[in-house]
């Protein structure tokens, strides 16, 4: 069974431009998450989906980040404009409803901005 | 706020020997508590939970030990092997919902 998988997994970019990340969840996961990750951080999490409703996206910086899940499977990120500071990687995971917490990461997409 | 604080920053065993973790958190309705394995250019992935329900929690050579009047929890890896380093992260959250994680714990197993 495929994990979850993310795309680009290394993006550089010049600062004021935009950026979007892509993922696709395991099959049947109907939960889906965006987690930052800063250089010797642990994952904060930045917007959640159940199916295709946004329910926690209380962490996401609204005025520069967007996320979209259309049709309740696959995921969009994007950052416009991006700022130095938005160098991170940004995890995807997905997970069961209702499955104790239990996450399923892919391997992330790591940003640098110029 | 920091919910969830982990030590130590970084860690390093003797093959064979035990490495542990330890996590502490605040919000008393946390009830659910995962540890996570991460190796570097992965995304972290579960080793071992526990709910607070019970004391201790062991999966092969994992252990975890959770006291809820203290408000701790720790990883307990025995007989560490080179293969376990990796950074290990706890994590805490309410009815599953809204992971968060410890700043994490850099393991180095010396062979």
């Amino acid at each position: 069974e495929a994990g979850v998988v993310q795309s680009p997994r290394y993006k550089i970019i010049e600062k004021k431009q935009p950026v979007a990340f892509w993922c696709n969840p395991i099959s049947g996961h109907n939960t889906l998450y965006w987690y930052l990750q800063n250089l010797g951080q642990g994952p904060e999490l930045l917007i959640r989906y159940e199916n295709e409703e946004a329910v926690d996206d209380s962490q996401l910086p609204k005025d520069r980040f967007s996320a979209e899940r259309l049709k309740g499977v696959d995921s969009t990120l994007k950052i416009q404009p991006a700022e130095l500071g938005d160098s991170a990687v940004y995890l995807c995971a997905s997970s069961l409803r209702g499955s104790d917490g239990e996450l399923f990461f892919g391997e992330g997409s790591r940003l640098t901005v110029l | 706020q920091q919910q969830v604080k982990q030590s130590p920053q970084s860690l390093i065993v003797q093959k064979g020997g035990i490495s542990i973790i330890n996590c502490a958190y605040e919000n008393t309705a946390f009830d659910y508590f995962p540890w996570y394995q991460q190796f570097p250019g992965k995304g972290p992935a579960l080793l071992i939970a526990i709910r607070p329900d019970v004391s201790e929690k062991k999966e092969g050579r994992f252990t975890i030990s959770f006291n809820k009047s203290a408000k701790q929890f720790s990883l307990h890896i025995m007989d560490s092997q080179p293969g376990d380093s990796a950074t290990y992260f706890c994590a805490a959250s309410k009815n599953g919902n809204k992971l968060v994680f410890g700043a994490g714990t850099i393991l180095r197993v010396k062979s």
